[in-house]
This record gives C-alpha cells, sequence and structure tokens, in this order.
C-alpha cells in the first residue's frame, strides 16, 4: 500500500467553477504537507505549503489539513484554464524527502 | 537569480551505456534532492545531498545508481549500464537549509530516454 494515496483523476470542469483535489496518507508522522503544479513537461512549482492540521489562503486557493483523518484536501475557487496542469500533494515528516501523490491532472474549460 | 538548472534536457542512451544527469542548485543553496518520476506517477525520492555529503539515499536503487555533490560544481547522478526501465524524468530540487520548512524549488528534469 502506498504511503499517499491522490485521487487520480483526471478531473474536467469548466471556468469558474471550484475544484477540490484530495489525498490520503497512512504514515503519522507526516508534518509537512505541500502541493505542486506540474505543467506539461516542466518541474513542479510549490502552490501551497502547510504545516500540522488546519487551513490555509493564497488567493483563490485554499489547503486543508486533517491530521485526525489523514487527509488533505486542495481547493481552487473562480478555475481559470490556466490552472490547467498536473496537481501533486506531497508529504514530508522531517527534512529532506518528500512523499508524493501520483498527480491528478486537471482540464480547466473555457 | 537563477532557478535550479539541469542538463541536459533530454537524453538519449542504448541499454549498457551510462548516464550522467547534472543539476546546478538555485545560487546560496546547498542542499540537493533527487527525485524520479515514471510516466504517469509522481515523483519518489531518491537521494538528500549536502555539499560533499549523502545524508539520505533511502530511495536509491541498490545497484548501478550512484549521486555526489562536489565541493565545487554541480550535483551528478550516475546511473551505470542503463536499461530500459530506467527511462524516467529526472528532477532535482535545491534548497538552502535542512530544515522541513525550508521550501525545495525544482528543476525543469532531464527527461532519460533508454533504447
Amino acid at each position: 500500500q502506498k504511503e499517499v494515496e491522490q485521487d487520480p483523476g483526471p478531473l474536467s470542469v469548466p471556468e469558474g467553477a471550484i475544484v477540490s483535489l484530495n489525498c490520503t496518507y497512512s504514515n503519522s508522522a507526516f508534518q509537512y504537507f505541500m502541493w505542486y503544479r506540474q505543467y506539461s513537461r516542466k518541474g513542479p512549482e510549490l502552490l501551497m505549503y502547510t504545516y500540522s492540521s488546519g487551513n490555509k489562503e493564497d488567493g483563490r486557493f485554499t489547503a486543508q489539513v486533517d491530521k485526525s483523518s489523514k487527509y488533505i484536501s486542495l481547493f481552487i475557487r473562480d478555475s481559470q484554464p490556466s490552472d490547467s496542469a498536473t496537481y501533486l500533494c506531497a508529504m514530508s515528516a522531517n527534512a529532506g524527502k518528500s512523499t508524493f501523490g501520483d498527480g491528478t491532472t486537471l482540464t480547466v474549460k473555457p | 537569480n537563477a532557478g535550479v538548472m539541469q542538463n541536459p534536457r533530454h537524453l538519449v542512451r542504448r541499454r549498457g551505456q551510462e548516464a550522467r544527469l547534472r543539476c546546478s542548485p538555485m545560487k546560496g543553496h546547498s542542499h540537493v534532492y533527487w527525485y524520479r518520476q515514471l510516466p504517469e506517477e509522481g515523483l519518489k525520492f531518491m537521494v538528500y545531498l549536502q555539499k560533499e555529503n549523502i545524508i539520505d539515499e533511502s530511495g536509491m536503487p541498490k545497484e548501478r545508481f550512484s549521486a555526489e555533490f562536489p565541493k565545487e560544481g554541480p550535483s551528478i547522478l550516475r546511473i551505470q549500464q542503463v536499461v530500459r526501465g530506467d527511462s524516467a524524468a529526472y528532477f532535482c530540487a535545491s534548497s538552502h537549509t535542512r530544515t522541513a520548512t525550508d521550501t525545495q524549488y525544482f528543476g525543469p528534469g532531464t527527461r532519460l530516454t533508454v533504447l
């Protein structure tokens, strides 16, 4: 069983929709939770970073972490065609390596 | 302020040859991480290095793979006697410090194709 499971998608939504992306994990030691965006044939770009449980908002993006359920989410409001990409969740117990989900490919249609 | 640089961007090797992938971290960063991404999969951690030291190599295959980060110059990921299963995108990331709160910045990746 993988340490991090990510909703596989793909996901296709109309422009302006609210998008919900989700990951579950099994390792209780994870304390740091990240969401990366990866455009085709590019390197991942950090979108959101959260420590422990709680919510964090940045513009149209909101990250939620529920450590009791071992569940994290990324919400995108007012989605735009430029948001079309693969979204990767990642987690870390301490400094060093991050463990990634397999990614969810999102397409936002104009 | 240049970001993380990787070269080559694309590398084609025949089975049995050696592949050398280079990563120059962001200016001022002394921590480098290598990840491998197979098609339709997420990134899998391989190795974490600091200048002249391997900190964590728990994700490195036991044979044929090695990594270094010398005092001067880029970090090198070396794959000896490549096989078709080594075909993947290899990404490196760098950070300024070792703390978990320090952001890892990723390079554009090297796409290795083994014929």
